[in-house]
This record gives C-alpha cells, sequence and structure tokens, in this order.
C-alpha cells in the first residue's frame, strides 16, 4: 500500500505567525494531491489541491508546495489564527487506480 | 444545500455484534466513498458506490459491506464487531465517480467493547 506520513504529529504556533505542516508521500507516480483540514467534530474539508505538473499553489492565506525530487509535500499558512486550530493532513492519488491514500495528519494548535 | 449527514453520529457496541451506519450524501450527489479513520492509520479508503454499485474497494475483510439506495443514500455493515473496529468512520460524496471533489460528513464515532 502507500504511505503518506507527516514530519510532526504536533504543532503550536502563536497567533499572526505562519504555519509550516510537511508531508512525506511514498509512490513517485502520484499525480494529485489535497490537503484537509479537520477541526475536532467534524469531517475533513477541502483546503487546497496541487497537481504534479505544478510546484506551487496558492490559496487565500494557504500555499502548498510540491517537492517531487524528494516526494514532500508542504501547506503554509500565512498569518494563523485560533480558527486554524485543527489536524491537518495531506492525500495522495497515484495516476492509477481511483483511490486516495491518506496521512494520519498534524494537530496544529494556535496560541492566542 | 445541505451537507452530508451520517447517522447515528456516536455508537457503542459490543464484540460479535453488527452494526449499520447510513450517509445522506448532499443533493444531487450520485457517489458515496467509506472511509475508516483511526489515530494510527489515518483515513483508509473503504469502497465506494456511485448508481446504486460498487465501483472501488479498499483492502478490508468481508466483514465490512455496503449497499447504496436509488436516492443516493448509503448504508455500510460491519458484521462480527471486534475492538480494532472501533473507529470514526467516515461519509463522503461527490457528484462524480472517482471524483477528486469529495465533501464529507461529520462521521460516525464506533466504539467496541
Amino acid at each position: 500500500g502507500e504511505s503518506v506520513g507527516l514530519h510532526l504529529p504536533t504543532l503550536s504556533v502563536q497567533e499572526g505567525d505562519n504555519s509550516i505542516i510537511n508531508c512525506a508521500y511514498s509512490n513517485s507516480a502520484s499525480d494529485y494531491f489535497i490537503w484537509y483540514k479537520q477541526e475536532s467534530g467534524k469531517g475533513p474539508q477541502f483546503i487546497i489541491d496541487i497537481r504534479s505538473n505544478m510546484d506551487k499553489r496558492q490559496g487565500q492565506r494557504v500555499t502548498v508546495l510540491l517537492n517531487k525530487t524528494v516526494k514532500h509535500l508542504s501547506l503554509q499558512i500565512a498569518a494563523t489564527q485560533p480558527g486554524d486550530s485543527a489536524v491537518y493532513f495531506c492525500a495522495e492519488k497515484p495516476n492509477t487506480g481511483n483511490q486516495f491514500y491518506f496521512g494520519t495528519g498534524t494537530s496544529l494548535t494556535v496560541i492566542p | 444545500k445541505a451537507g452530508v449527514t451520517q447517522t447515528p453520529r456516536y455508537l457503542i457496541k459490543t464484540r460479535g455484534q453488527q452494526v449499520t451506519l447510513s450517509c445522506s450524501p448532499i443533493s444531487g450527489h450520485r457517489s458515496v466513498s467509506w472511509y475508516q479513520q483511526t489515530p494510527g492509520q489515518g483515513l483508509q479508503f473503504l469502497f465506494e458506490y456511485f448508481s446504486e454499485t460498487q465501483r472501488n474497494k479498499g483492502n478490508f475483510p468481508g466483514r465490512f459491506s455496503g449497499r447504496q439506495f436509488s436516492n443516493s443514500r448509503s448504508e455500510m455493515n460491519v458484521s462480527t464487531l471486534e475492538l480494532g473496529d472501533s473507529a470514526l468512520y467516515l461519509c463522503a460524496s461527490s457528484f462524480y465517480s472517482s471524483s477528486y471533489e469529495q465533501y464529507f460528513g461529520p462521521g460516525t464515532r464506533l466504539t467496541v467493547t
């Protein structure tokens, strides 16, 4: 099976600082990646996605960086707010098959 | 538009029992996927149903089964429950089969004692 891992299980940041959450993936054939946010008691919520033909994609306060050479994905959150506190996890989709493979998640805590 | 709903939200069962979970997708969505989420394994894909047909299946034992009705609502059944089946079960709906754009429900928290 696929292996999608996160470098840090927990991350604490001060409100207003930038956050960086990392993800390593194992399948070099994966061509699509998604970052999800999961708040307590809720299902995962789509944040941003990126295809393998891109290195960077920006959204509102979030940026995803993809380094295919080292099979690494990161999510950057600018000016982190208390409402950003949640578990974040990445998902990858290999270019064969229809299944997504998910990481276990990093818990982000924003300190007011 | 209402989101994905799952019932019940919490469930406690005993080993050996069976359980049925329900998922109502977003109106108009015909695909429903089920996932098991545990702290150690993250989200693991169970199966996907589209237009009442199972389209994809993950690597779970036959004790896990599902079905989809003509109104796209889906049920998941787990028979002969084991302690390791304790998890958050999430369903996600999408318009197309195997769509990248999935919308998740809040999940059903199953505890097996």
